[in-house]
Protein backbone atom coordinates (compact mmCIF):
# COMPACT_ATOMS: atom_id res chain seq x y z
CA UNK A 1 0.00 0.00 0.00
CA UNK A 2 1.03 3.78 0.12
CA UNK A 3 2.70 5.23 3.08
CA UNK A 4 5.60 7.79 3.67
CA UNK A 5 7.79 7.02 6.72
CA UNK A 6 9.93 10.01 8.52
CA UNK A 7 12.92 10.31 10.97
CA UNK A 8 12.43 9.89 14.24
CA UNK A 9 12.48 12.87 16.53
CA UNK A 10 12.73 15.08 18.46
CA UNK A 11 15.62 16.31 16.71
CA UNK A 12 16.99 18.76 18.70
CA UNK A 13 19.75 21.62 16.97
CA UNK A 14 20.96 25.07 17.81
CA UNK A 15 20.19 28.15 16.01
CA UNK A 16 21.87 28.67 12.50
CA UNK A 17 22.88 24.93 12.61
CA UNK A 18 21.98 22.53 8.94
CA UNK A 19 18.87 20.95 9.09
CA UNK A 20 17.96 17.36 7.47
CA UNK A 21 14.33 15.25 8.28
CA UNK A 22 14.19 12.30 6.08
CA UNK A 23 11.30 11.16 4.48
CA UNK A 24 10.62 8.29 2.01
CA UNK A 25 7.90 7.16 0.31
CA UNK A 26 5.89 4.01 -1.05
CA UNK A 27 3.42 4.54 -3.52
CA UNK A 28 1.85 2.86 -6.49
CA UNK A 29 1.96 5.35 -9.33
CA UNK A 30 3.27 9.26 -9.69
CA UNK A 31 1.85 11.07 -6.14
CA UNK A 32 2.46 14.60 -5.58
CA UNK A 33 4.75 14.84 -2.42
CA UNK A 34 4.28 17.51 0.28
CA UNK A 35 5.58 18.63 3.85
CA UNK A 36 3.28 20.28 6.01
CA UNK A 37 4.79 22.31 9.60
CA UNK A 38 2.86 22.57 12.74
CA UNK A 39 3.64 25.20 14.83
CA UNK A 40 2.33 24.87 18.72
CA UNK A 41 -1.20 24.86 19.39
CA UNK A 42 -1.89 25.66 15.28
CA UNK A 43 -3.39 23.89 12.31
CA UNK A 44 -0.70 22.41 9.80
CA UNK A 45 0.28 24.35 6.93
CA UNK A 46 1.60 23.47 3.96
CA UNK A 47 5.36 24.14 3.63
CA UNK A 48 6.30 23.52 0.39
CA UNK A 49 5.12 21.08 -2.15
CA UNK A 50 6.77 18.87 -5.61
CA UNK A 51 4.44 17.36 -7.99
CA UNK A 52 6.80 15.24 -10.35
CA UNK A 53 10.18 13.72 -9.93
CA UNK A 54 13.20 16.05 -9.69
CA UNK A 55 11.00 19.15 -9.13
CA UNK A 56 12.25 20.90 -5.79
CA UNK A 57 9.94 22.63 -3.65
CA UNK A 58 11.13 25.28 -1.01
CA UNK A 59 9.75 28.10 1.11
CA UNK A 60 11.17 30.18 3.97
CA UNK A 61 14.69 28.70 3.73
CA UNK A 62 12.93 25.21 3.10
CA UNK A 63 13.76 23.22 0.47
CA UNK A 64 12.99 19.40 -0.45
CA UNK A 65 13.31 16.97 -3.63
CA UNK A 66 11.21 14.65 -5.32
CA UNK A 67 13.87 12.24 -5.67
CA UNK A 68 12.35 9.30 -7.94
CA UNK A 69 14.76 6.87 -7.56
CA UNK A 70 15.44 7.20 -4.30
CA UNK A 71 11.50 7.43 -3.37
CA UNK A 72 12.81 10.18 -0.92
CA UNK A 73 11.84 13.73 0.11
CA UNK A 74 14.12 15.24 2.75
CA UNK A 75 13.55 18.46 3.80
CA UNK A 76 16.81 20.94 4.23
CA UNK A 77 17.29 24.06 5.33
CA UNK A 78 20.77 25.97 5.48
CA UNK A 79 20.39 27.83 9.28
CA UNK A 80 17.44 27.24 11.44
CA UNK A 81 16.07 29.83 13.77
CA UNK A 82 14.34 29.41 17.07
CA UNK A 83 11.23 29.99 15.14
CA UNK A 84 11.16 26.94 13.51
CA UNK A 85 10.34 24.61 16.26
CA UNK A 86 7.75 22.89 15.21
CA UNK A 87 6.24 19.39 14.09
CA UNK A 88 7.09 18.61 10.76
CA UNK A 89 5.06 15.99 8.52
CA UNK A 90 5.76 15.05 5.09
CA UNK A 91 3.05 13.46 3.17
CA UNK A 92 1.93 11.95 -0.20
CA UNK A 93 -1.33 11.88 -2.69
CA UNK A 94 -2.24 11.36 -5.90
CA UNK A 95 -2.58 13.81 -8.78
CA UNK A 96 -6.50 13.84 -8.13
CA UNK A 97 -8.73 16.31 -6.83
CA UNK A 98 -10.25 15.75 -3.88
CA UNK A 99 -8.05 12.69 -2.43
CA UNK A 100 -7.05 12.35 0.77
CA UNK A 101 -3.28 12.76 1.97
CA UNK A 102 -0.97 10.05 3.43
CA UNK A 103 0.84 11.85 6.59
CA UNK A 104 3.93 10.25 7.93
CA UNK A 105 4.17 10.48 11.88
CA UNK A 106 5.90 13.73 11.97
CA UNK A 107 9.36 14.94 12.91
CA UNK A 108 9.28 17.42 16.10
CA UNK A 109 12.30 20.03 15.94
CA UNK A 110 13.57 22.05 18.83
CA UNK A 111 16.12 25.44 17.83
CA UNK A 112 17.85 26.74 20.46
CA UNK A 113 19.62 29.84 20.78
CA UNK B 1 -9.61 34.68 2.57
CA UNK B 2 -10.76 33.66 6.23
CA UNK B 3 -9.64 30.03 6.01
CA UNK B 4 -11.13 27.01 7.53
CA UNK B 5 -13.10 27.27 10.30
CA UNK B 6 -13.64 25.23 13.24
CA UNK B 7 -15.52 25.77 15.80
CA UNK B 8 -15.40 25.21 18.87
CA UNK B 9 -11.72 25.55 19.58
CA UNK B 10 -11.79 23.44 22.88
CA UNK B 11 -14.22 21.11 24.32
CA UNK B 12 -14.71 19.59 27.61
CA UNK B 13 -17.52 17.11 28.20
CA UNK B 14 -18.32 14.24 30.45
CA UNK B 15 -18.52 10.54 29.08
CA UNK B 16 -21.40 9.65 27.66
CA UNK B 17 -22.65 12.95 26.15
CA UNK B 18 -22.84 14.03 22.76
CA UNK B 19 -20.46 15.75 21.15
CA UNK B 20 -20.58 18.11 17.76
CA UNK B 21 -17.64 19.70 16.18
CA UNK B 22 -18.29 21.74 13.27
CA UNK B 23 -16.38 23.35 10.09
CA UNK B 24 -16.57 25.82 7.48
CA UNK B 25 -14.42 25.23 4.29
CA UNK B 26 -13.07 27.71 2.17
CA UNK B 27 -15.45 29.25 -0.16
CA UNK B 28 -14.99 27.40 -3.39
CA UNK B 29 -13.49 24.00 -2.03
CA UNK B 30 -15.34 21.16 -2.48
CA UNK B 31 -13.69 18.29 -0.48
CA UNK B 32 -13.43 18.30 3.20
CA UNK B 33 -11.16 15.84 5.17
CA UNK B 34 -11.83 15.41 9.33
CA UNK B 35 -8.63 14.35 10.79
CA UNK B 36 -8.07 13.45 14.68
CA UNK B 37 -4.62 13.93 15.91
CA UNK B 38 -3.06 12.46 19.24
CA UNK B 39 -0.03 11.24 20.93
CA UNK B 40 -0.01 7.99 20.79
CA UNK B 41 -1.82 7.09 17.18
CA UNK B 42 -0.77 10.83 15.15
CA UNK B 43 -2.71 12.26 12.44
CA UNK B 44 -5.53 9.59 11.21
CA UNK B 45 -7.77 10.78 8.37
CA UNK B 46 -11.45 9.85 9.98
CA UNK B 47 -13.61 11.00 6.76
CA UNK B 48 -13.52 12.93 3.60
CA UNK B 49 -16.22 14.53 1.18
CA UNK B 50 -16.30 15.25 -2.34
CA UNK B 51 -18.79 17.56 -3.43
CA UNK B 52 -20.70 17.11 0.02
CA UNK B 53 -21.17 13.48 -0.40
CA UNK B 54 -18.32 10.96 1.93
CA UNK B 55 -16.28 9.08 -0.24
CA UNK B 56 -14.23 7.19 2.17
CA UNK B 57 -15.32 6.74 6.05
CA UNK B 58 -12.82 3.53 6.79
CA UNK B 59 -11.01 6.27 9.45
CA UNK B 60 -14.19 6.24 11.53
CA UNK B 61 -13.63 4.17 14.63
CA UNK B 62 -16.68 2.72 15.57
CA UNK B 63 -20.76 3.44 15.27
CA UNK B 64 -19.94 6.26 18.19
CA UNK B 65 -18.92 8.65 15.66
CA UNK B 66 -20.93 10.39 12.78
CA UNK B 67 -20.16 12.83 10.12
CA UNK B 68 -22.21 15.08 7.60
CA UNK B 69 -21.74 16.86 5.39
CA UNK B 70 -25.53 18.99 4.23
CA UNK B 71 -24.34 21.54 2.13
CA UNK B 72 -20.90 23.22 0.54
CA UNK B 73 -19.86 25.14 3.55
CA UNK B 74 -21.26 23.31 6.49
CA UNK B 75 -19.31 19.92 7.91
CA UNK B 76 -20.30 18.48 11.63
CA UNK B 77 -18.32 16.00 13.05
CA UNK B 78 -20.65 13.96 15.88
CA UNK B 79 -19.75 11.50 18.70
CA UNK B 80 -22.34 10.05 20.49
CA UNK B 81 -21.66 9.08 22.98
CA UNK B 82 -18.40 10.31 24.31
CA UNK B 83 -15.35 8.17 25.81
CA UNK B 84 -12.36 9.95 27.57
CA UNK B 85 -10.17 7.68 24.71
CA UNK B 86 -12.06 10.24 22.36
CA UNK B 87 -9.81 13.13 23.61
CA UNK B 88 -7.80 14.75 20.88
CA UNK B 89 -7.40 17.06 18.33
CA UNK B 90 -9.70 17.42 15.76
CA UNK B 91 -8.75 18.78 12.52
CA UNK B 92 -10.99 20.25 9.20
CA UNK B 93 -9.07 20.58 6.00
CA UNK B 94 -10.31 21.63 2.76
CA UNK B 95 -9.00 21.65 -0.77
CA UNK B 96 -10.56 22.67 -4.01
CA UNK B 97 -11.06 21.29 -7.13
CA UNK B 98 -7.73 21.54 -9.47
CA UNK B 99 -5.48 21.08 -6.34
CA UNK B 100 -4.65 18.39 -4.11
CA UNK B 101 -3.45 20.90 -1.64
CA UNK B 102 -4.98 20.93 1.29
CA UNK B 103 -5.65 23.78 4.07
CA UNK B 104 -6.37 23.06 7.44
CA UNK B 105 -8.64 24.76 10.29
CA UNK B 106 -7.10 25.75 13.82
CA UNK B 107 -8.45 22.42 15.18
CA UNK B 108 -10.76 21.52 18.45
CA UNK B 109 -9.64 20.31 21.14
CA UNK B 110 -11.10 17.74 22.84
CA UNK B 111 -11.64 16.57 26.54
CA UNK B 112 -13.77 14.25 27.39
CA UNK B 113 -13.56 13.55 31.16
Amino acid sequence: GNSVTQMEGPVTLSEEAFLTINCTYTATGYPSLFWYVQYPGEGLQLLLKATKADDKGSNKGFEATYRKETTSFHLEKGSVQVSDSAVYFCALSFNQAGTALIFGKGTTLSVSS
Amino acid sequence: DAGVIQSPRHEVTEMGQEVTLRCKPISGHNSLFWYRQTMMRGLELLIYFNNNVPIDDSGMPEDRFSAKMPNASFSTLKIQPSEPRDSAVYFCASTEAVTDTQYFGPGTRLTVL
